[in-house]
């Protein structure tokens, strides 16, 4: 498997613009994340699912911000309007929890680099 | 509300010196902790975990140990290269199944 993967790695848009992430998760994970990293937050998780039904979006900033996952291969998180205070590098991870609970190691894909100006 | 703690921040030491990473956490009901490293730049890269039932993981010259009761781990690198100079960070696994993340170590190795 390659992995979990991401699209775009960068992303620089206009401020107002729609921005769309996506991330393709690992086959067969149950669990996916979408992560935001800042150098003044850390890592700070935004939403996440559990065969494909989001469980937890308390971490979503406010409206602007929305993540679907329509089917078990394919996720985005999608911000409009964005501002120049969303960007930051946007992680997706994913995880097998459905086995053995201890077990749920998580992987993470390479980030979208986002810059809002 | 979960929190994870990681002492010291930043941390540079001499090729060849052994090392310890700490971290902590406020809630024992952990299923697992995972140790990440990031290179400036890129992704997460996981290393070890740690389920709730186990003491440590050793993965070459990696070793990290949990002590549950007490919210504490640490990671110890054996023998440290400059090839290992990165962003080490800890996660657990709650009953929610989310991660949280610490706050990570910086560390640098010189030559």
């Amino acid at each position: 498997d390659a992995g979990v993967i991401q699209s775009p790695r960068h992303e620089v848009t206009e401020m107002g613009q729609e921005v769309t992430l996506r991330c393709k998760p690992i086959s067969g994970h149950d669990y996916l994340f979408w992560y935001r990293q800042t150098m003044m937050r850390g890592l700070e998780l935004l939403i996440y699912f559990n065969n494909n039904v989001p469980i937890d979006d308390s971490g979503m900033p406010e409206d602007r911000f929305s993540a679907k996952m329509p089917n078990a291969s394919f996720s985005t998180l999608k911000i409009q309007p964005s501002e120049p205070r969303d960007s930051a590098v946007y992680f997706c991870a994913s995880s097998l929890g459905r086995v053995i609970r201890g077990n749920t190691e998580a992987f993470f894909g390479q980030g979208t680099r986002l810059t809002v100006v | 509300k979960q929190e994870v703690t990681q002492i010291p921040a930043a941390l540079s030491v001499p090729e060849g010196e052994n090392l310890v990473l700490n971290c902590s956490f406020t809630d024992s009901a952990i299923y697992n902790l995972q140790w990440f490293r990031q290179d400036p730049g890129k992704g997460l890269t996981s290393l070890l975990l740690i389920q709730s039932s186990q003491r440590e993981q050793t993965s070459g010259r990696l070793n990290a140990s949990l002590d549950k009761s007490s919210g504490r781990s640490t990671l110890y690198i054996a023998a440290s290269q400059p090839g290992d100079s990165a962003t080490y960070l800890c996660a657990v696994t709650g009953t929610a199944s989310k991660l949280t993340f610490g706050t990570g170590t910086r560390l640098q190795v010189t030559l």
